[in-house]
Formats: structure tokens, C-alpha cells, sequence
């Protein structure tokens, strides 16, 4: 049992690239959600999952894209990377019906240059 | 979701008890306080979450006021592990998929 994976762990991009993190959790959780966390800030809500086929925004959801076509996979992807995008990115899973945390997968640490 | 207040930075002897304060003072009558912690920027960890009444598990206890408007997080006998950024969050127990974080609290533990 993994838990919540999360690759790559480390993406240097150069301004206008496009890329896609990728999470995948075994836990058969029905939420997912993606967020951010730039230096000596709290974690921010780009987009969240209710389950397979549903997505929606949160808190900084421009310049990102998501899809969530199976239970276990939940993709982010930068369409063009900007230095502003320049973050710690942590998925995270929730199983409905308790128990109530979500789960934080190791995060992927990316620069945009 | 109602907003939360904490200090920065806290210190705390290791084997002492550390007592981490949280204020919330708009939590409404179904929001749950949630602590999470996240120890040298790798993923959040759950601690623990109480609506009204006191909670303890493996990890802390949790104490909520009578009047709910602040809560501090326990940790019985701080190690040196514990050193971690605390996140006091409130939020409704039908959205934890979409937590606010706040900028927490640092504690450090010391030897």
C-alpha cells in the first residue's frame, strides 16, 4: 500500500514549457486535491476532485489544468510555465464517509526559470 | 470557513509538554477544528480534530473552550521529531478535501 505517489520529485522548466505532475493514490479515495506552497507560506487550493469525472477549481486554479478520468489518478498540468509558478505542488486524498484527514503525498518541488 | 489566528514560533524543551494556542473566533456551530503538522516541507500530516469536546489520541490532545472560540493543540512530551510547522485549520467535516492553511505555527523543539 503506497499511499499517495507523486512524480516527478524534483522539475527545473524553462519559461513557456508545458508538463504534467502526476499523483496516483491505491487507497481508493474519492477526493483529490492539488495545492501549492511557495516559501514560508501555508499550503493553497488549486483544484479538487469529487470523484472520477468531476473537477473544480479552489483558491489559485489559473494556468493549471486538471482531469480525473480513473479513481486513482488525478494529473495536473501546466499549460505554459511562468516563474510565478515556482512551488512545492502536494496532492492529497480524502475517502468519503470518513476517516476525516486527507492524506499528503511527498510532493514535487518545481522551478521555472 | 472561519479564519485562525497563531503565533509564529514557539520553543519547547524536549521531554516538556508543548502547548500550541489557536484562535478562531468566527468558527460556526459545525465547523470541526483539524491540526495538521508538516515537518521540513514534506507533506502534511494529521493530527488530530475535535468539534466541541475535548480529544486525545496517540499523537496529542486536542482542547476546545467552552465557547469554541480557541483551542490548543498538546503534546505531551515533545521530541526532537516533533519539530514541525503546526496548522490550526477549521473547516466544515463535509469539505476536508479543501482545507485553508494558514502559516501555522514553527515550533522548535530544543535538547
Amino acid at each position: 500500500n503506497a499511499g499517495v505517489t507523486q512524480t516527478p520529485k524534483f522539475q527545473v522548466l524553462k519559461t513557456g514549457q508545458s508538463m504534467t505532475l502526476q499523483c496516483a493514490q491505491d487507497m481508493n479515495h474519492e477526493y483529490m486535491s492539488w495545492y501549492r506552497q511557495d516559501p514560508g507560506m501555508g499550503l493553497r487550493l488549486i483544484h479538487y476532485s469529487v470523484g472520477a469525472g468531476i473537477t473544480d477549481q479552489g483558491e489559485v486554479p489559473n494556468g493549471y489544468n486538471v482531469s480525473r478520468s480513473t479513481t486513482e489518478d488525478f494529473p495536473l498540468r501546466l499549460l505554459s510555465a511562468a516563474p510565478s509558478q515556482t512551488s512545492v505542488y502536494f496532492c492529497a486524498t480524502l475517502g468519503r464517509g470518513g476517516p476525516y484527514e486527507q492524506y499528503f503525498g511527498p510532493g514535487t518541488r518545481l522551478t521555472v526559470t | 470557513d472561519a479564519k485562525t489566528t497563531q503565533p509564529t514560533s514557539m520553543d519547547c524543551a524536549e521531554g516538556r509538554a508543548a502547548n500550541l494556542p489557536c484562535n478562531h473566533s468566527t468558527i460556526s456551530g459545525n465547523e470541526y477544528v483539524y491540526w495538521y503538522r508538516q515537518i521540513h516541507s514534506q507533506g502534511p500530516q494529521y493530527i488530530i480534530h475535535g468539534l466541541k469536546n475535548n480529544e486525545t489520541n496517540e499523537m496529542a490532545s486536542l482542547i476546545i473552550t467552552e465557547d469554541r472560540k480557541s483551542s490548543t493543540l498538546i503534546l505531551p512530551h515533545a521530541t526532537l521529531r516533533d519539530t514541525a510547522v503546526y496548522y490550526c485549520i477549521v473547516n466544515s467535516g463535509g469539505s476536508n478535501y479543501k482545507l485553508t492553511f494558514g502559516k501555522g505555527t514553527l515550533l522548535t523543539v530544543n535538547p
